[in-house]
């Protein structure tokens, strides 16, 4: 399979804890997004990378919230001190270029309890 | 800010009839515009796209239409079948370039349902 994987693909923990998840776009791809979408809506826009580079962050993404993508390939999205509201399905898309077509990864489900 | 508006927020239609699904966009920059299609449990999956030099396209039993002066685009599903019932995403953003605007917005999905 050559789409964008996600791990893990569901996530549940306490309150106050720290969290990570990562994603691996597809091979050759140089964006790579993050979305969160909570239950009923679209997909929010959180944060993009051009190769290693974060080029942009969505006022969504709280001081608690990091993002990295140290070489350019896999990347991970870490939330220090996780609160109930933070619970939603995180999205990992990627691109080739600048062309637009953005490739979803399957999401990585997050409970807070 | 940039916004996307979706209607309607679900849809209910008979095998094998039609189904249209209609947005609206703010940012005149916007100049593409794709359709995901999510099913339970899965990450969008796109399944037509369109730019805004192109006033519509078909793939099968799926077209989209674009409308740049009013900022509004549709998607129009024909001879609809059991397994067209998903959520249904409108987006829009600005392709090319450098631009850091390359984010996705989302409109709020129509949840489309076809009855046997």
């Amino acid at each position: 399979d050559t789409g964008v994987s996600q791990n893990p693909r569901h996530k549940i923990t306490k309150r106050g804890q720290n969290v990570t998840f990562r994603c691996d776009p597809i091979s050759e791809h140089n964006r790579l997004y993050w979305y969160r979408q909570t239950l009923g809506q679209g997909p929010e826009f959180l944060t993009y990378f051009q190769n290693e580079a974060q080029l942009e962050k969505s006022r969504l993404l709280s001081d608690r919230f990091s993002a990295e993508r140290p070489k350019g390939s896999f990347s991970t999205l870490e939330i220090q001190r996780t609160e109930q509201g933070d619970s939603a399905m995180y999205l990992c898309a990627s691109s080739l270029g600048t062309g637009g077509t953005q490739y979803f990864g399957p999401g990585t489900r997050l409970l807070v309890l | 800010g940039e916004n996307v508006e979706q209607h309607p927020s679900t849809l209910s239609v008979q095998e094998g009839d039609s189904a249209v699904i209609k947005c609206t966009y703010s940012d005149s920059a916007s100049n593409y515009f794709p359709w995901y299609k999510q099913e339970l449990g899965k990450g969008p999956q796109l399944i037509i796209d369109i730019r805004s030099n192109v006033g519509e396209k078909k793939d099968q039993r799926i077209a989209v239409t674009l409308n740049k002066t009013a900022k509004h685009f549709s998607l129009h599903i024909t001879e609809t079948q059991p397994e067209d019932s998903a959520v249904y995403f409108c987006a829009a953003t600005r392709a090319g370039g450098y631009s850091s605007a390359s984010k996705i917005i989302f409109g709020s999905g129509t949840r489309l349902s076809i009855r046997p």
